[in-house]
């Protein structure tokens, strides 16, 4: 198995743009997770699916970020318009079964925001 | 809260050594988690140990529970430099949140 794949792996865009993160879970996996880790803040999740349904949207931080999941196999995480606090990496990481087995983390994405 | 709290944040030891790092949680458990995290990559999960578990072995890992305690060890023997990174607690739960995590330092 090719694990979690995220792309692109490194993004540097400016102030106001649109940014588009992606995740390929591990086939199979019922549970999507978003992460986003900052020096400042560490690791801090997003959002969270279950069989392509987000379950708890709590850690998004404003209406500027949305995430989906149209299938199985993809997700995306969107900000707009991006600014510069969002930097960060973010990381994609999968699951089968949730809270009773571990997580499977993708490389992540760095993201620059000029 | 879903989240567990490394101690200590740093610790840098000669290979060959070993290395102890502590986890304290607040609400009980189902299963505890460990992940390692290395510069620039994403957390690798090491090591889960359930509720009505002691202890555990994998290879060079040992973890202990104590639920009386609410906490937890991370025990590295025989270190290695390629063990230097960063090292996560957290408690199983499906919105599964991370501490600040221990920062190994390994020597060689």
């Amino acid at each position: 198995d090719a694990g979690v794949i995220q792309s692109p792996r490194h993004e540097v865009t400016e102030m106001g743009q649109e940014v588009t993160l992606r995740c390929k879970p591990i086939s199979g996996h019922d549970y999507l997770f978003w992460y986003r880790q900052t020096m400042m803040r560490g690791l801090e999740l997003l959002i969270y699916f279950n069989n392509n349904v987000p379950i708890d949207d709590s850690g998004m931080p404003e209406d500027r970020f949305s995430a989906k999941m149209p299938n199985a196999s993809f997700s995306t995480l969107k900000i707009q318009p991006s600014e510069p606090r969002d930097s960060a990496v973010y990381f994609c990481a999968s699951s089968l079964g949730g809270a009773d087995y571990g997580y499977t983390f993708g490389s992540g994405t760095r993201l620059t925001v000029v | 809260s879903q989240q567990g709290e490394e101690d200590p944040q740093a610790l840098s030891i000669q290979e060959g050594e070993n290395a102890t790092m502590n986890c304290s949680y607040k609400t009980s458990i189902n299963n505890l988690q460990w992940y390692r995290q290395n510069s620039g990559r994403g957390l690798v999960h090491l090591i889960l140990i359930r509720s009505n578990e002691r202890e555990k072995h994998s290879g060079r890992l040992r973890v202990t529970l104590d639920t009386s305690k609410k906490s937890s060890s991370l025990l590295i023997t025989a270190s290695r430099a390629a063990d230097t990174a960063s090292y996560f607690c957290a408690k199983g739960s499906n919105d599964m949140r991370f501490g600040a995590g221990t920062r190994l330092t390994v020597k060689p």
